[in-house]
């Protein structure tokens, strides 16, 4: 049974405007949730995080919401940019059980149109 | 130098044959996994290592083993290749104690025939 849930597999933009990529999860343990951003022939990459203790942390363009009541999270990339064009893979782990291990989703494929 | 590095980088073998991944760090962390990436499958966790004694499997372990020769490698066996092993294979490495980030190699991309 998947436990972290990605129902939509791509997702296209206009440059300039958000990009919203949004996240489920099954797992009332999980208190860590990440995003990793993947290009072709790369590995993933980590690109922001958020504990269970928040549900806001923003770097820069890039915002993650936390509704711990929904089991739902959300990537807000404001303005997207072409170069923001990759695979989006949300993850989740339990500090306690699991020992921060990570469970993926199976990614969003973002456009970022020009 | 890149902290976390693969070998090969591209594979192409047969049915049957036995295969090694391998994976480097300079990263200097204790913990490193092994996962398979498949089309619309996401990463799905194949093995991990939390130290050099200690080995666990992940979801995925049926037709894997491993192979954590030191804090900096862990390899990766398919003893007996078979076609739905093909697939991409990352390596990744993770600080200790920590809700951290993992640290990926840049990917094998392994065919099997």
């Amino acid at each position: 049974d998947q436990q972290v849930k990605q129902n939509s597999p791509s997702l296209s933009v206009q440059e300039g405007r958000i990009s919203i990529l949004n996240c489920d999860y099954t797992n009332s343990m999980f208190d860590y949730f990440l995003w990793y951003k993947k290009y072709p022939a790369e590995g993933p990459t980590f690109l922001i995080s958020i504990s269970s203790i928040k549900d806001k942390n923003e770097d820069g363009r890039f915002t993650v919401f936390l509704n711990k009541s929904a089991k739902h999270l959300s990537l807000h990339i404001v303005p997207s940019q072409p170069g923001d064009s990759a695979v989006y893979f949300c993850a989740a782990s339990d500090s306690g059980g699991s020992n921060y291990k990570l469970t993926f989703g199976k990614g969003t494929l973002l456009t970022v149109n020009p | 130098d890149a902290d976390v590095t693969q070998t090969p980088r591209n594979r192409i073998t047969k049915t049957g044959k036995r295969i090694m991944l391998e994976c480097s760090q300079t990263k200097g962390h204790d913990r490193m996994y092994w996962y398979r990436q498949d089309p619309g499958l996401g990463l799905r966790l194949i093995y991990y290592s939390f130290d050099v004694k200690d080995i666990n499997k992940g979801e995925i372990s049926d037709g894997y083993s491993v192979s954590r020769q030191a804090q900096a490698k862990f390899s990766l066996s398919l003893e007996s290749a078979i076609p739905n092993q093909t697939a991409l294979y990352f390596c990744a490495t993770q600080p200790t104690g920590a809700a951290d980030t993992q640290y990926f190699g840049p990917g094998t991309r392994l065919t099997v025939l």
